[in-house]
Parts: C-alpha cells; structure tokens; sequence
C-alpha cells in the first residue's frame, strides 16, 4: 500500500540526547514536510523539502535539522538545543502541481523525561 | 505571519446532532481542506475546496469555499460517535517568495455528550 510510515510511533528521551525521527514514503512525492504539534496550537512547520538535497526552514525550525539524501526519505533530528521537545511531530508528503493536498504519517510522539 | 481563526474551539455533540464549523482569515486563499484527527493518528484529509463559492460532499460531510475566498465552514449531518476528534482546516495561497505552503487553524475538538 502507498503511504507515510514514521518511525518510531513512541520515543523517550533523555535531556541532552539529540534523536532522529524516521519518515519514509512510497507516494513518489516530491514535497516532504515537517510538524510539530502540541495541544491547542494546531500544527507548526518545523521544516520542508522541495526536492531531493534541498529543505529550508518553516516557522519553528531551531533546535531541529533535516537531510533530504533520497526521494523517499526526509529524516528530522531533535536537537539538544531545542528547549521543549515533547510534542507529537507529523511528517508530510505532497506531489507535484499547486493541489495543496498533503498527506500525513501517523505521526510520531517524543517525550523527554 | 498569516493565521487561520477556526471557531468553535470544542464543542460536544449528541448522536443524530447536526455540526458545524469554520475558518476565517484576514488573506485571500487558492485553495481550502479540511482534515479530521483521531487521537494518536496523523491528520487524515475529508475535503478539498478549490473554487470560490465551491460546495462539496463527501457522504455526511459538507465543506464551502468562502465567495470572499477569505472563509471555509464544514458541516456533519446526522453525526455519529465515530465523528468525535479534531477537525483542522487549513489554507493555501501563493505570494512572492512563497512555497504554497499550507497554514493550519488550531482545529475544533468533537467531543461526545456525557
């Protein structure tokens, strides 16, 4: 089946750690996304990739770092530099053309304890 | 940078209840979609609106695109259990300098009546 697939579904953390959140996609899509979403506050871009080896930064982009190495691939790292790093975080992809229309991983829960 | 107003906030409904939502912005938007999230699952897509003054269903669901191009409303009929979650719009427009990038409202809670 096509689709987003994040990974992993839940992680802890220790404060200090940097980890590394999964998002793959089989849709042949060449926009990937980056959210982060945290109660009541709707969903804040953290970073996005248009193509292969290139990303820019949305709203909410430090403490966080991407790699766009492969089409099917948009890895985000949670830095130690970013101060509150539990949210529920959501990865997206779009194809090309001006739909709009992104579709969404099953998102991924960080907690640092 | 641009908001989406989305009212109500939450609101509880009985089974059988008719709802409706909206979203407001002070910006002029090309396109309008709404999504439904279950607890723990990322944002699922229900409707996309393209046209101003465009009207579209899906089943029990209905969404407009504002005439203003500015407001979305969606509505649930005859709503059911499986309805309770949090319902996001969200818009697009491009500007110089823009990716097309969406922008989210801060989403409408459906919560069951006690």
């Amino acid at each position: 089946d096509g689709g987003i697939t994040q990974s992993p579904k839940y992680l802890f953390r220790k404060e200090g750690q940097n980890v590394t959140l999964s998002c793959e996609q089989n849709l042949n899509h060449d926009a990937m996304y980056w959210y982060r979403q945290d109660p009541g506050q709707g969903l804040r871009l953290i970073y996005y990739s248009q193509i292969v080896n290139d990303f820019q930064k949305g709203d909410i982009a430090e403490g966080y770092s991407v790699s766009r190495e492969k089409k099917e691939s948009f890895p985000l790292t949670v830095t130690s530099a970013q101060k509150n790093p539990t949210a529920f975080y959501l990865c997206a992809s779009r194809g090309t053309g001006d739909t709009g229309e992104l579709f969404f991983g099953e998102g991924s829960r960080l907690t640092v304890l | 940078g641009q908001q989406l107003n989305q009212s109500p906030q939450s609101m509880f409904i009985q089974e059988g209840e008719d709802v409706s939502m909206n979203c407001t912005s002070s910006s002029i938007f090309n396109t309008w979609l709404w999504y439904k999230q279950d607890p723990g699952e990322g944002p699922v897509l229900l409707i996309a609106l393209y046209k101003a003054g465009e009207l579209t269903s899906n089943g029990r669901l209905t969404a407009q695109f504002g005439i203003t191009r500015k407001d979305s409303f969606l509505n649930i009929s005859a709503s059911i259990p499986s309805d309770v979650g949090i319902y996001f719009c969200a818009g697009q427009r491009f500007w110089l300098g823009s990716q097309g990038n969406l922008i989210f409202g801060k989403g409408t809670k459906l919560s069951v009546k006690p």
